[in-house]
């Protein structure tokens, strides 16, 4: 079984300024990792995916991603927020074999102040 | 391609009312998912088709929700005899390799 940690709830952020909303996961097997963006009342949105190969991925609307192994995290990481980035963000992994469901955090709301 | 549909966005129902959901895959996925998302928390697991077989069922899912996906192509869930804690999003994602992609969820209120 896995399970999904994100550390913190909400992250209030000024407009422009970078950002890093953290991931924490368990699993007794390899998996592979998303992270999700969902508007007010919408479905979610893939931002980006590690599923082998270079620890750090890139994904939409400029933001990455970097799976440490070690510490068993995929932090999403932004050099710079925008308004419009606004959004709860949620951490997902699932086992490589086709099929899995998906097992998500309980989500983090970004906030962007002007 | 249009992406995963669901419909209706939007559902209000008496408490012990049966209602019923429909999903619209991405026409070659042959994978499709039902999540339950509650306010404030992320969604979870409720069950997995492929092509028509279903795989796989939560706990969470209980005797009062069946799901279906005749032919491999469009699934629907049923909630019978609904309950005030059925209120939440109803998600359905579809996929066909690593990536899942979900519709936008329709949004059942119990009253």
């Amino acid at each position: 079984a896995q399970s999904v940690t994100q550390l913190d709830s909400q992250v209030p952020v000024f407009e422009e300024a970078p950002v890093e909303l953290r991931c924490n996961y368990s699993s007794s097997v390899s998996v592979y990792l998303f992270w999700y963006v969902q508007y007010p009342n919408q479905g979610l949105q893939l931002l980006l995916k590690y599923l082998s190969g270079s620890t750090l991925v890139k994904g939409i609307n400029g933001f990455e991603a970097e799976f440490n192994k070690s510490q068993t995290s995929f932090h999403l990481r932004k050099p710079s927020v925008h308004i419009s980035d606004t959004a709860e963000y949620f951490c997902a992994v699932r086992p490589p074999e086709a099929g899995n469901m998906l097992t998500f955090g309980g989500g983090t709301r970004l906030m962007v102040k002007p | 391609d249009t992406g995963v549909s669901q419909n209706p966005r939007h559902k209000i129902t008496k408490r012990g009312q049966n209602v019923t959901f429909r999903c619209d895959p991405i026409s070659e996925h042959n994978r499709l998912y039902w999540y339950r998302q509650t306010l404030g928390q992320g969604p979870e697991f409720l069950t997995y088709f492929q092509n028509e077989a279903q795989l796989e069922k939560s706990r969470l899912l209980s005797d009062r929700f069946s799901a279906e996906r005749p032919k491999g192509s469009f699934s629907t869930l049923e909630i019978q005899r609904t309950e005030q804690g059925d209120s939440a999003m109803y998600l359905c994602a579809s996929s066909l390799i690593t990536e899942a992609f979900f519709g936008q969820g329709t949004r059942l209120t119990v009253v």
